[in-house]
């Protein structure tokens, strides 16, 4: 079993819905959360991090964590053809290593 | 402006050829990690680096070396030992003196193609 699961996509969905991305974690170690949106070829860029579990918000942007379950997840509301992107989720254990997801393409259909 | 600077943003590689991608940062972060990134992957963590003169192997680190001579410098050497290299290569960097409250910062990229 991989230590951070993430769905590849793509996910399609019509602009101004809500949207959805998920990622399973397998080690009770992580403890620190990140989601990222990276454009292509471009590097990620860090959109949300949160240290327990809990919802944090952002703007248009909620990170939730659910630790019992090991499950992230990452809310975007009123979605815009600009968030067309791939989003990795992200996690960090005790050794200060940070280990990824696969990413999941989304595409916001005008 | 502080970050992270990758050079250079293509570099080609022919074969039995060592190649190094720059990365410097000036956010004075302790950490830094080169990851590489193929279609469909994800990032995969090559080394990483705690602190000055010293670095750790990450998950794919063959045919790959690193040098953290200085706390802003972190480069990544391509040997010719490494088959498969093109691939986007990423670095990034944390603070580790308050973690919760550090942010992972990228750089921009450096894809490395085989002529």
């Amino acid at each position: 079993q991989k230590e951070v699961e993430q769905d590849p996509g793509p996910l399609s969905v019509p602009e101004g819905a809500i949207v959805s991305l998920n990622c399973t974690y397998s080690n009770s170690a992580f403890q620190y959360f990140m989601w990222y949106r990276q454009y292509s070829r471009k590097g990620p860029e860090l959109l949300m991090y949160t240290y327990s579990s809990g919802n944090k918000e952002d703007g248009r942007f909620t990170a939730q964590v659910d630790k019992s379950s090991k499950y992230i997840s990452l809310f975007i509301r009123d979605s815009q053809p600009s968030d067309s992107a791939t989003y990795l989720c992200a996690s960090l254990n005790r050794d200060d290593k940070i280990i990824f997801g696969k990413g999941t393409r989304l595409h916001i259909l005008p | 402006d502080g970050g992270i600077t990758q050079s250079p943003k293509y570099l080609f590689r022919k074969e039995g050829q060592n190649v190094t991608l720059s990365c410097e940062q000036n956010l004075n972060h302790d950490a830094m990690y080169w990851y590489r990134q193929d279609p469909g992957q994800g990032l995969r963590l090559i080394y990483y680096s705690h602190i000055v003169n010293d670095f750790q192997k990450g998950d794919i680190a063959e045919g790959y070396s690193v040098s953290r001579e200085k706390k802003e410098s972190f480069p990544l050497t391509v040997t010719s030992a490494q088959k498969n290299p093109t691939a986007f290569y990423l670095c990034a960097s944390i603070g580790r003196t308050t973690i919760t409250n550090e942010k992972l910062f990228f750089g921009s990229g450096t894809q490395l193609s085989v002529l």
